[in-house]
């Protein structure tokens, strides 16, 4: 079992609509929750993080975490062709104290 | 601009070469890593640096050598690579180890021929 599984996409929303990505992670003792954002030929940005149950908002991007079903989420509103990109999820804590990837959502957003 | 700089951005070598990668940050952490980044995988941590002092070498083969002279500088030295490690590598650094949330370097593209 994959410690963090992400579905690799590509997922595609027109403009406009919101793209929800999922995440899950096998370490019930994970703390820490991040999203990243990779352009295709750059390198991770951090856009996101939480670290309690619950949904956390920034402008048009809300991560949710529910720690119970070990499933934690990011929703972009209005997305816009400027968002296409794969988005990694991270898990950190439990049992290994390293951060650790998921293989990434490959988000396309289309005019 | 991340306040992490990695040169060069791209490299081609021969298996025989040996050559090294360099990365600065001007952010002020403590921390410092070395990922490998290959098509279809998760980000594979390499190495991890605290303070300058080596915390972590995750199973890395030895034709790849670290440096950390400070907290500000990282090196990995590459030699008698296969074609294999073929990859980006990502060098990031974070405030302290009990962080997540880290900041990357825009990384160099190296091909083994």
């Amino acid at each position: 079992q994959k410690e963090v599984e992400q579905n690799s996409g590509p997922l595609s929303v027109p403009e406009g609509a919101i793209a929800s990505l999922n995440c899950t992670y096998s370490d019930r003792g994970s703390q820490s929750f991040f999203w990243y954002r990779q352009y295709s030929g750059k390198s991770p940005e951090l856009i996101m993080s939480i670290y309690s149950n619950g949904d956390k908002e920034d402008g048009r991007f809300t991560a949710q975490l529910n720690k119970a079903s070990q499933y934690v989420s990011l929703l972009i509103r209005d997305s816009q062709p400027s968002d296409s990109a794969t988005y990694l999820c991270a898990v950190m804590g439990g049992t290994a104290s390293k951060l650790t990837f998921g293989t990434g959502t490959r988000l396309q957003v289309t005019l | 601009e991340t306040g992490v700089t990695q040169t060069p951005r791209h490299l081609v070598m021969g298996m025989t070469n040996k050559k090294s990668l360099k990365c600065e940050q001007h952010l002020g952490h403590n921390a410092m890593y070395w990922y490998k980044q290959s098509a279809k995988k998760p980000l594979e941590l390499m190495f991890v640096y605290n303070f300058k002092e080596q915390t972590e070498n995750n199973s890395v083969p030895s034709r790849f050598s670290p440096e950390c002279p400070n907290s500000s500088h990282l090196f990995l030295h590459l030699h008698t690579l296969q074609p294999e490690d073929s990859a980006l590598y990502l060098c990031a650094s974070s405030l302290d180890l009990n962080t997540g949330e880290l900041f990357f370097g825009e990384g160099s593209r190296l091909t083994v021929l």
